[in-house]
């Protein structure tokens, strides 16, 4: 069954360094979204991007979070200048094309900025 | 704005009774999707199950079976004779037509099924 992966597992940063997560969606899949997920908190939305375009972010995507897909896999998110508060497990999510079906998510990324 | 409440935090049962996981939701909308996920302790988010705000028809999956209340709006989900496996955090969540699809999520409700 095709999947959403992720790389890399574990990031550990030091702060103020810019970091690059990294997901590869399932090939068919049109829309794809980060989320994050603090440690012992719900899931919360970042970000949605479709069409080469961010089509919604949320208030936590400042001005430091930017998304690219680079190419006709790829799909990262880029922290430019990481904070403790950035500390979190991140992950990747893609679904078919229309935007109410099941989104599918990678295992994760945490991340643990010191 | 949406919102989705688990108001149970953690529930803990013996293997093989039945649970049930609350999940209650609010949105002015009146075309929605509501979904559950599985946390495992290994982090994953693993799908089980979406149904749209028209479809109130109960679902059954072998153990796992879903009631769908708008009347209530009340998306509730049962584990029939519980197992170790199933041991997890559930997310119940909720997406709402004509956004770019941002899923909504429960703070979740911890199970531990203990033998």
């Amino acid at each position: 069954e095709p999947e959403v992966t992720q790389t890399p597992s574990h990031q550990v940063t030091q702060m103020g360094q810019e970091v690059i997560l990294r997901c590869v969606p399932i090939s068919n899949h049109l829309y794809f979204y980060w989320y994050r997920q603090i440690l012992g908190q719900k899931v919360e939305f970042l970000v949605s991007f479709y069409n080469n375009e961010i089509s919604e972010k949320s208030e936590i995507f400042d001005d430091q979070f930017s998304v690219e897909r680079p190419d006709g896999s790829n799909f990262t998110l880029k922290i430019r200048s990481t904070k403790l508060e950035d500390s979190a497990m991140y992950f990747c999510a893609s679904s078919d094309r229309q935007a109410n079906q099941p989104q599918h998510f990678g295992d994760g990324t945490r991340l643990s900025i010191l | 704005a949406q919102k989705v409440t688990q108001a149970q935090t953690e529930i803990s049962v013996v293997e093989k009774e039945d649970v049930t996981l609350d999940c209650v939701y609010e949105t002015r909308d009146t075309t929605y999707y509501l979904f559950w996920y599985k946390q495992p302790p290994s982090g994953e988010l693993v799908f089980l199950i979406r149904r749209n705000s028209f479809d109130e028809q109960n679902e059954i999956s072998g153990r796992y079976s879903w009631n769908f209340q708008k009347s209530t709006s009340s998306f509730n989900f049962t584990i029939t004779a519980s197992q170790v496996v199933d041991s997890a955090v559930y997310f119940c969540a909720l997406i709402i037509t004509g956004t770019a699809s941002k899923l909504t999520f429960g703070t979740g409700t911890r199970l531990q099924v203990t033998l």
